[in-house]
């Protein structure tokens, strides 16, 4: 099983430059994160999707931009890159029922030069 | 609005001793709770969850948690700590409206031989 797949798995960028990280989950789960992860602040959430077709802000929304292209698929850009966007960047699943867990990819380190 | 909080970003443990991490969270309703484990350069993986079914919850690897609505606690335990512990720990809170995940700052927990 694939579970959460995150794609690139690192990335170093310009400052001004845009990328976009992709997310797919093969579980048809309801619910996608993207959480950033910085030492000593825990995991922080960028933006979510409760469902196909919304996404809400999160704890740190700004420099990002997400799109939920599906049920699958949950994409965070940026649109021009800063050195304060330097971080480990973690994408997650979850049914959508209160009581279950999030599932995980293996994360993405991003470094902005 | 909604927080959890970890107490102590760094805990030191001999090998065999109690291991005992703290999360609080806020919130106006008991929350669903979850602690997640982190190993190095892995995504998280779900060690237990609250769900109301009951205050004290079981999870892998020997690892317990009991949640205090009195003291809004959910604390982490594991009676005998082994080297294979040594991870950082998260405690996070699901606010059932939305689907809103969010986590602590986590705990590194190291384990001396």
């Amino acid at each position: 099983n694939a579970g959460v797949t995150q794609t690139p798995k690192f990335q170093v960028l310009k400052t001004g430059q845009s990328m976009t990280l992709q997310c797919a989950q093969d579980m048809n789960h309801n619910s996608m994160y993207w959480y950033r992860q910085d030492p000593g602040m825990g995991l922080r959430l960028i933006y979510y999707s409760a469902s196909e077709g919304t996404t809400d802000k999160g704890e740190v929304p700004n420099g990002y931009n997400v799109s939920r292209l599906n049920k699958r698929e949950f994409s965070l850009r940026l649109e021009s890159a800063a050195p304060s966007q330097t971080s480990v960047y973690f994408c997650a699943s979850a049914a959508g029922a209160s009581n279950t867990e999030a599932f995980f990819g293996q994360g993405t380190r991003l470094t902005v030069v | 609005a909604q927080s959890v909080t970890q107490l102590g970003s760094h805990v030191s443990v001999s090998e065999g001793a109690l291991v005992l991490l703290r999360c609080n969270y806020s919130s106006s309703v008991p929350p669903y709770l979850f602690w997640y484990v982190q190993y190095p350069n892995q995504g998280l993986q779900l060690l237990l969850k609250y769900t109301s079914a009951a205050t004290l919850v079981k999870g892998i690897n020997g690892f317990e948690a009991e949640f205090k609505k009195s003291e809004t606690s959910f604390h982490l335990t594991k009676p005998s700590a082994h080297m294979s512990d040594a991870a950082e720990y998260f405690c996070a809170v699901l606010k059932a409206a939305g689907n809103k995940l969010t986590f602590g700052g986590g705990t590194r927990v190291l384990v001396k031989p």
